[in-house]
């Protein structure tokens, strides 16, 4: 059963452009969503998170927007850089429950110059 | 600041063998979590520790157990290893009550 999807496995994108990635999940008892950037070799890296009361968070060239209604919620990296290919997962925590992230499968970013 | 680290980077064991991994956490952490990636997947939940105690479980059996130390550093021990436990290995630091985990990365491990 899996409670967050990333439909998506792999985008491809020019660089400059906007790059936009999608994260769908199934529990409306999550309350809090990360995404994480991962390079071959590397652990994941945190980008960004929003809480559930919020339907917007921004930081640099990155934004995160959640609509609820839809359990959805997408990442937004505008301009996108070649340094920005890599794997990125959403990840979602269920209310009073910090400890344990629940991971998409991952979309695979390519930023092509 | 230190981030988190582990050892081995990789590994190589036999069925049936038992394998320790090693996570430190990131300073002024005091949660550890412990995540199971397969090949193509997303990291799947293991268990984490706080105050050197378990705190929360996945859907794993019991011959995946973990220790904390007093100084927030952690063990994760895998015993009968089988061959679906290759997998990449991860530890994430974290400050009780906040959500964020900062991962280390990783142990590649390989079960022939």
């Amino acid at each position: 059963d899996q409670q967050v999807k990333q439909n998506s496995p792999s985008l491809s994108v020019q660089e400059g452009r906007i790059s936009i990635l999608n994260c769908d999940y199934t529990n409306s008892m999550f309350d809090y969503f990360l995404w994480y950037k991962k390079y071959p070799a590397e652990g994941p890296t945190f980008l960004i998170s929003i809480s559930s009361i919020k339907d917007k968070n921004e930081d640099g060239r990155f934004t995160v927007f959640l609509n609820k209604s839809a359990k959805h919620l997408s990442l937004h990296i505008v301009p996108s850089q070649p340094g920005d290919s890599a794997v990125y997962f959403c990840a979602a925590i269920l209310s009073g429950n910090t400890g344990k992230l629940i991971f998409g499968q991952g979309t695979t970013l390519q930023v092509k110059p | 600041e230190t981030g988190v680290t582990q050892s081995p980077t990789h590994l190589i064991k036999t069925r049936g063998q038992q394998v320790t991994l090693r996570c430190s956490s990131q300073s002024g952490h005091n949660t550890v979590s412990w995540y199971q990636q397969a090949l193509g997947q997303g990291p799947q939940f293991i268990f984490q520790y706080y105050r050197e105690e378990e705190n929360g479980r996945g859907n794993f059996p019991p011959r995946f157990s973990g220790l904390q130390f007093p100084n927030y550093s952690s063990e994760l021990n895998v015993n009968a290893l089988e061959l679906d436990d290759s997998a990449l290995y991860l530890c994430a630091s974290s400050l009780a009550g906040f959500e964020t985990q900062y991962f280390g990365p990783g142990t590649r491990l390989l079960v022939l």
